[in-house]
């Protein structure tokens, strides 16, 4: 069984770019939740999505948005690329709220 | 706003030796509290998940307490191994996130 699958593994952008970056929650999750760690910090909430909608959200701009399928995968999607962009990007998922969470291997993304 | 901490930042022990990692948070509105493992550049490895009803829970050499009315958790590790050597990292669910600390960097030293 396939746990959290994110795609691409590493990734390199020029900054004011967009990028899109895509998640397959784990069998039998329906909720999708992504993730923004810096360096050396703790992974920081961007937004939640459940039923294709978006359920919940962080301290995020604008630039950040979201997309959820009927099969549950999800896309983050990011515009106007900064240099301070890059970080690994964490998709969770789980089975709606309070049975934890399965995490993917992250999503380093790198703005040049 | 939840906030959550963690106690000590880095810590550095010699291979088999006990340990106790700390966390805390301030709202004790919380579905559950989840510990997890992160290897440098890698994803997060879940280790013990504790729903809010729960005191603690064991998996091997691990085992993970939760006290929701004081907003604390400990996660205590038997005979420490040079493999053991990660980031550990608290994570509270409100219900709709999570609310991560900045984790604990643990050094097992051979």
């Amino acid at each position: 069984d396939a746990g959290v699958t994110q795609s691409p593994t590493h990734l390199i952008k020029t900054r004011g770019q967009q990028v899109t970056l895509r998640c397959s929650p784990k069998s039998g999750h329906d909720t999708v939740s992504w993730y923004q760690q810096a360096l050396g910090q703790g992974p920081q909430f961007i937004f939640q999505y459940y039923e294709e909608e978006e359920r919940q959200r962080g301290n995020f701009p604008d630039r950040f948005s979201g997309h959820q399928f009927p099969n549950y995968s999800s896309e983050l999607n990011v515009n106007a690329l900064l240099l301070g962009d890059s970080a690994l990007y964490l998709c969770a998922s789980s089975l709606d709220r309070g049975h934890g969470y399965t995490f993917g291997s992250g999503t380093r993304l790198t703005v040049v | 706003k939840q906030e959550v901490t963690q106690i000590p930042a880095a810590l550095s022990v010699p291979e088999g030796e006990n340990l106790v990692l700390n966390c805390s948070f301030t709202d004790s509105a919380i579905y559950n509290l989840q510990w997890f493992r992160q290897d440098p550049g890698k994803g997060l490895t879940s280790l013990l998940l504790i729903q809010s009803s729960q005191r603690e829970q064991t998996s091997g050499r691990l085992n993970a307490s939760l006290d929701k009315s004081s907003g604390r958790s400990t996660l205590y590790i038997a005979a420490s191994q040079p493999g053991d050597s990660a980031t550990y990292l608290c994570a509270v669910d409100t219900g709709n996130q999570f609310y991560f600390g900045t984790g604990t960097s643990l050094t097992v030293i051979p």
